[in-house]
Order: C-alpha cells, then structure tokens, then sequence
C-alpha cells in the first residue's frame, strides 16, 4: 500500500508559468514532509519541506501548500524556469521515526 | 567537506556475481539508507539502520544484505539472489538526536548494471 501518492506523472510548463505538484497521504502521524528534486544521474537533494502546524511554507520561488484537513500537499513553482527540469518527490515521515515514504516522482520539463 | 560518497559511480556485474555497493558519511549521522530506483519510478527501501551493528529490511531486502560495523560506512551487496538488479542505488543518511532536523541527505548514486 503506497503511503504518499503523488500526481502528475510528468509536467510540461511553459518558461515564466506555474509549476503545481500535488501529494496525498493516509497516515495522520506524518509530521514532516519534504520535497525532494533530483536532476538525472545525481541523487536527490532536499528542495523544501514543511511541517503539519502551518498552512504555507515558501523558500524564493518555491511554495509548500499543505491542508491538514484534506491530508495534501502541494509544491508551487513560481516563475518557472529551464533549470528547474528535474524530477520532485515529495515525502513524508514522522518525528522520531527514521522511516521515509516517497511519492512516486513528477519529472518537470519546463519549456524555454 | 561534509557529505555522503558512493563508490563507484557505474559498476557492470555478471549474472550469478555479488558485487558490493560502497557508501561513506562524515556527517556524523546515526541512520543510514538504502535506496533503490528504477527508470521512472520513485524511491524504495531496501534497508536501513538507525545504529551501529543493527539494520532493519525495507520494502524491497530480498536479494540483498547490509552491514553497519561503523557509523560511518554503510556497504550493500547485491547478491545472486537478486534476479533483476539493473538500477541506480541511492545511500542516505539522517541524524537521529535533533527532532527539529529531519532531512535526509543524499549521495549521488551508484548506477548497476547487469550484463
């Protein structure tokens, strides 16, 4: 059973527009929940993350959205650029615990 | 610098051959991963361990062993046992004691490949 399901599979965003990454959860406990970007042949690097008691979360042109109520979370790409082509997994785990569950990876193109 | 490495980047093995995945950390991190991914496919576990001398299995432990001798190093082997073992391995690691520090770092992977 997937514990964090993310959606899209793939994303093509135009130069300058929004990129919208979405991810759901089952488990109430999760109280972190990083995203992840990967370009090819490297390994993942921590992009921004969130934790459960604030709605919002923003680092430059990049925003976690996170209701608690829908059990969701959202990464937003502002200002979308060619560099940002990579894939984003999100997370999520819970304090205490060493356990992370992935997200199954969006691969963003983002068109000049 | 501070980081996690992975040796070597590539490796070829030969059906019915163990080969053994190298992944060293200096940033004093109790935990370590291990991650396999597939062409398009998220992350899963394999293995990790949150102490020395003691691993817990993933999702995904059949075909492979671990050890943790040291905090810092973390080798795993894939075993013949592994009937598909083509991918890229992820290794990470996490300190334990801060609640407020939950990030995972990553090193930057070894590529398999079986021939």
């Amino acid at each position: 059973q997937q514990q964090v399901k993310q959606s899209p599979q793939s994303l093509i965003v135009q130069k300058g527009g929004i990129s919208i990454i979405n991810c759901a959860y089952e488990n109430t406990a999760f109280d972190y929940f990083p995203w992840y970007q990967q370009f090819p042949g490297k390994g993942p690097a921590l992009l921004i993350a969130i934790r459960p008691d604030v709605s919002e979360k923003k680092e430059g042109r990049f925003t976690i959205s996170f209701n608690k109520s829908a059990k969701q979370f959202s990464l937003h790409i502002m200002d979308s650029q060619p560099g940002d082509s990579a894939t984003y997994f999100c997370a999520a785990s819970i304090r205490g615990f060493n356990k992370f569950y992935f997200g199954s990876g969006t691969k963003l193109n983002v068109k000049p | 610098d501070g980081g996690i490495t992975q040796s070597p980047k590539y490796l070829f093995r030969k059906e019915g051959q163990n080969v053994t995945l190298s992944c060293e950390q200096n940033l004093n991190h109790d935990a370590m991963y291990w991650y396999r991914q597939d062409p398009g496919q998220g992350l899963r576990l394999i293995y990790y361990s949150q102490i020395v001398n003691d691993f817990q299995k993933g999702d995904i432990a059949e075909g492979y062993s671990v050890s943790r001798e040291k905090k810092e190093s973390f080798p795993l082997t894939v075993t013949s046992a592994q009937k598909n073992p083509t991918a890229f391995y992820l290794c990470a690691s996490k300190g334990l004691a801060d609640s407020s520090y939950n990030e995972q770092f990553f090193g930057p992977g070894t590529r398999l490949t079986v021939l």
